[in-house]
C-alpha cells in the first residue's frame, strides 16, 4: 500500500528566508506525486505535480519540488518566503488513473516578520 | 467560471439526525471524491465515484452514504450511525484519465 510521511508538523521561517518542506513516500512503482496548499478554512489548491520526466518540477507561487527516487522523497522548496505563504502544506502520492491518492498529515508553515 | 462548489459552508447536526452535504462541479470531470479532514490526520477518503451511478467505499465509509445520479453532483449523507461526525469535509473531482484532484472550499460539520 502506498503511504506518505511529512515528518515536520510545524515549521517557522522568517520572511525572505528559504524554505524546504520534507515529504517521503512509499510506493512500489513510479509514483504520481503532488503538493497542495490549504489556507485556514479553505479547500486545497494544487501547487505542483510530478508524473514523469524532469525530476525538478516548477509550480505556482514560486514553489518547486524535486523527485529523488533513491531517497523516496519529493521535497518542496521556495527560495524566499512571503508572509502570504503561511498555510498548511500537504504532500500526496497516487498510483495513476482513478486510483486512490494518499495524503500526508500536513506541515503547517508559520512566517514571521 | 468553472469550479467545485460545496454547500453549506457550516452545518449543524443534532443527535440521531441525518444530514446531507452538497457537492457540485461544472468542470465536466468524471471522477468525484469525498474526504474527511481532522486536525493532525490529513485527508481520509470516504467515498469516490468514477462514473455516474457507480461509487466505491474509501477508507472510512462507515456511517456515510453517497449517490451519483448526475455527473455534476455527488452529495454525501452523514447518517446517525456516524458517531463522531465533527470534521471538515472536502469534495474533489478529477478529469478523465488524470490523477490530479481539484478541491471545493469545504463544509464544516458540527454536532449540537
Amino acid at each position: 500500500a502506498q503511504s506518505v510521511t511529512q515528518p515536520d508538523i510545524h515549521i517557522t521561517v522568517s520572511e525572505g528566508a528559504s524554505l524546504e518542506l520534507r515529504c517521503n513516500y512509499s510506493y512500489g512503482a513510479t509514483p504520481y506525486l503532488f503538493w497542495y496548499v490549504q489556507s485556514p478554512g479553505q479547500g486545497l489548491q494544487l501547487l505542483l505535480k510530478y508524473f514523469s520526466g524532469d525530476t525538478l518540477v516548477q509550480g505556482i507561487k514560486g514553489f518547486e519540488a524535486e523527485f529523488k527516487r533513491s531517497q523516496s522523497s519529493f521535497n518542496l522548496r521556495k527560495p524566499s518566503v512571503h508572509w502570504s505563504d503561511a498555510a498548511e502544506y500537504f504532500c500526496a502520492v497516487g498510483s495513476g488513473g482513478y486510483q486512490k491518492v494518499t495524503f500526508g498529515t500536513g506541515t503547517k508553515l508559520q512566517v514571521i516578520p | 467560471d468553472g469550479g467545485i462548489t460545496q454547500s453549506p459552508k457550516y452545518l449543524f447536526r443534532k443527535e440521531g439526525q441525518n444530514v446531507t452535504l452538497s457537492c457540485e462541479q461544472n468542470l465536466n470531470h468524471d471522477a468525484m471524491y469525498w474526504y474527511r479532514q481532522d486536525p493532525g490526520q490529513g485527508l481520509r477518503l470516504i467515498y469516490y465515484s468514477q462514473i455516474v451511478n457507480d461509487f466505491q467505499k474509501g477508507d472510512i465509509a462507515e456511517g456515510y452514504s453517497v449517490s451519483r445520479e448526475k455527473k455534476e453532483s455527488f452529495p454525501l449523507t452523514v447518517t446517525s450511525a456516524q458517531k463522531n461526525p465533527t470534521a471538515f469535509y472536502l469534495c474533489a473531482s478529477s478529469p478523465p484519465y488524470q490523477e490530479t484532484q481539484y478541491f471545493g472550499p469545504g463544509t464544516r460539520l458540527l454536532v449540537l
